[in-house]
């Protein structure tokens, strides 16, 4: 069964850092898009960011742009999201996902990150 | 961007009934459109994808239908496991943009 792990989530403050990273195992990584999505406490989903398989093109947000970086390394099944300038709005659980048809077939538990001072 | 207008933002609805929610794009977006439902405290589920496709493993009283920009979720004789709230995603281009959600709550 097709398994997604995040870890890295946690509390920072305002302007700080974080990188979070999705495990991936039980499918051929390399082989799919990867994305992340977030969701602010109480609200809707948001779709935050994409890294192709083929060519490691990345999109972002426009709420994120500029700030964020996913990068991937299909030796260790990893995704990752770098995320810098941390703001308030930014507190969210943030999920990786993917699709093998369309998009959103599996996605992982998810993990919070809290931007408090 | 597209953006993708969902509605109702919420409803009341009993077990038993047939319930409706739509998505409107705001540009064509062909039928590149899926729906989740998402439990409190739980990961979103995919229930359809390509507007009409049935994920495995989900009821048959979920239906999708549209093309273009107008899109429907169905969800006929209303169970007790579908009081949740369900959101529109397009995967027509980046970015893909999610649909405010409709949250169905029981009368």
């Amino acid at each position: 069964e097709v398994q997604l792990v995040e870890s890295g989530g946690g509390l920072v403050q305002p302007g700080g850092s974080l990188r979070l990273s999705c495990a991936a195992s039980r499918f051929t990584f390399s082989s799919y898009a990867m994305s992340w999505v977030r969701q602010a406490p109480g609200k809707g989903l948001e779709w935050v960011s994409v890294i192709r398989s083929s060519d490691d093109t990345t999109y972002y947000a426009d709420s994120v742009k500029g700030r964020f970086t996913i990068s991937r390394d299909n030796s260790k099944n990893t995704v990752f999201l770098q995320m810098n300038s941390l703001r308030a709005d930014d507190t969210a659980v943030y999920y990786c996902a993917f699709g093998v048809t369309g998009f959103g077939d599996y996605w992982g538990q998810g993990t919070l990150v809290t931007v408090s001072s | 961007d597209i953006q993708m207008t969902q509605s109702p933002s919420a409803m009341s609805a009993s077990v038993g009934d047939t319930v409706t929610i739509t998505c409107r794009a705001s540009q064509g977006i062909s039928n590149y459109l899926a729906w989740f439902q998402q439990r409190p405290g739980k990961v979103p589920k995919r229930l359809i994808y390509a507007s009409s496709s049935l994920q495995s493993g989900v009821p048959s009283r979920f239906s999708g239908s549209g093309s273009g920009t107008e899109f429907t979720l169905t969800i006929s004789s209303l169970q007790p496991e579908d009081f949740a709230t369900y959101y529109c995603l397009q995967y027509n281009s980046y970015p893909l943009t999610f649909g405010g959600g409709t949250k169905v709550e029981i009368k």
